[in-house]
């Protein structure tokens, strides 16, 4: 089955700071990525969508150049979460489509972020 | 605005018995309907897709939709405490790609 791989699965890192987030579809073309962020016991929260070759669209108040999004290739999609601060801290989700959504939404296994 | 809306729950069944979910949609332009599982700590995994009006059938579980109703629904029979989770409804309405996501039912299958 189709299969994303989300790295790293844990990352502490310093106030300030910032964390790259990595998401691969090993076997397929994700041709769109969707970003999550989920604090504990809530639900999942969608923080942007972003399309192969395009800018992301972030959702209503997720703040564009703090949550910087990469998808320049099928297979890749970046995170980067600058100048981190411990509010920021959360589980980070990636979920791929393949174009047309014939595999339907494939999620990787998360990252923990905690900053301090 | 599109929402999805489940009981938060905890549900609570013991072993063996089927567990019922259940899920509504306010837009009924919604066209691919799914449960996922999440285990605390992890991230979601899909238990069933469904696309059109009736019942969809992958071993114990049963999704069933009733478009009309705005209603989607699953069915865990034979309910192991292994199942204990939380269960999330998401909806795709067409065009749309995103998924909008129910806040999610917690089930425990007690031994």
């Amino acid at each position: 089955g189709a299969v994303v791989s989300q790295h790293p699965s844990w990352v502490i890192c310093k106030s300030g700071t910032s964390v790259k987030i990595e998401c691969r579809s090993l076997d397929f073309q994700a041709t769109t990525m969707f970003w999550y962020r989920q604090f504990p016991k809530q639900s999942l929260m969608l923080m942007a969508t972003s399309n192969e070759g395009s800018k992301a669209t972030y959702e209503q108040g997720v703040e564009k150049d703090k949550f910087l999004i990469n998808h320049a290739s099928l297979t890749l999609s970046t995170l980067t979460v600058t100048s981190a601060h411990p509010e920021d801290s959360s589980f980070y989700i990636c979920s791929a489509r393949d174009y047309g959504g014939r595999l339907g939404y494939t999620f990787g296994s998360g990252t923990r972020l905690t900053v301090v | 605005q599109k929402e999805v809306e489940q009981n938060s729950g905890p549900l609570s069944v013991p072993e063996g018995a089927i567990a019922s979910l259940n899920c509504t949609y306010s837009d009924r332009g919604s066209q691919s309907f799914f449960w996922y599982r999440q285990y605390s700590g992890k991230s979601p995994e899909l238990i069933m897709s469904i696309y059109s009006n009736g019942d969809k059938e992958d071993g114990r579980f049963t999704a069933q939709l009733n478009k009309a109703s705005q209603y989607v629904s699953l069915l865990i029979r034979d309910s192991q405490p292994s199942d204990s989770a939380t269960y999330l409804c998401a909806v795709n309405a067409g065009n749309n790609r995103k998924l909008i996501w129910g806040l999610g039912t917690s089930l425990g299958v007690n031994p």
